[in-house]
């Protein structure tokens, strides 16, 4: 079974550039999720999808970050413009459904902003 | 106060011996509660969950909860040098939507 995937795994831009971030998650995943880890800390959920709809995007910065998920399947996460602070590794994760089950995560992207 | 809260470490362990690692979480309602190792440069993944107060088994890992104290720990059996990594915690929230809430982990060195 394919794991999730990511594309690009290293991105390095200038502050106020826009960037975009794709996941294709796990075949048959209905949920999937994107987070942010910064060095030294945990991942942080930025949004959930449930399908193509969201169920939580609480913690996502929604003045310069925007996701979405056409079709239920892959995804794609944009930061823009992008600031210093965004410097992080930006995780992708599914799982089979929305509640009790495991989630797998995708290699992640690296974002540099300088 | 931080939501779910990791000693950074670095937890240094000889090879062999019972490495512990704790955690604690501010939610009371929480429910479900994970243990994710993640390497250098790579991402997290699953050892173990628990759900019921106690202990859980799994080879050399066992975790071990107590909805009481709202504490979780990771033992791990016989340690390697290749369990040298981020041991990370993660708490499920009460509210709906499978919210995984991750503590900032415990770096673990394992020396042979």
């Amino acid at each position: 079974e394919a794991g999730v995937a990511q594309s690009p795994r290293y991105k390095i831009i200038e502050k106020r550039q826009s960037v975009a971030f794709w996941c294709n998650p796990i075949s048959g995943h209905a949920t999937l999720y994107w987070y942010q880890q910064i060095l030294g800390q945990g991942p942080k959920l930025l949004i959930q999808f449930q399908n193509n709809g969201v169920v939580d995007d609480s913690q996502l910065p929604k003045d310069r970050f925007s996701a979405e998920r056409l079709k239920g399947v892959d995804s794609t996460l944009k930061i823009q413009p992008a600031k210093l602070e965004d410097s992080a590794v930006y995780l992708c994760a599914s799982s089979l459904k929305d509640y009790g089950e495991t989630q797998y995560f995708g290699p992640g992207t690296r974002l540099l902003v300088l | 106060q931080k939501e779910v809260e990791q000693n950074s470490g670095p937890l240094s362990v000889p090879e062999g011996a019972i490495a512990s690692l704790n955690c604690t979480y501010s939610d009371r309602g929480s429910q479900s509660f994970f243990w994710y190792r993640q390497y250098s440069g790579k991402s997290p993944e699953l050892i173990m969950f628990i759900y019921s107060n106690g202990d859980k088994e799994d080879g050399r890992f066992t975790a071990q909860l107590n909805k009481a104290s709202q504490y979780v720990s990771l033992l791990i059996r016989d340690s390697q040098p290749s369990d040298s990594a981020t041991y990370l915690c993660a708490v499920r929230p009460r509210e709906y939507g499978n919210k995984l809430v991750f503590g900032a982990g415990t770096i673990l060195r394992v020396k042979s």
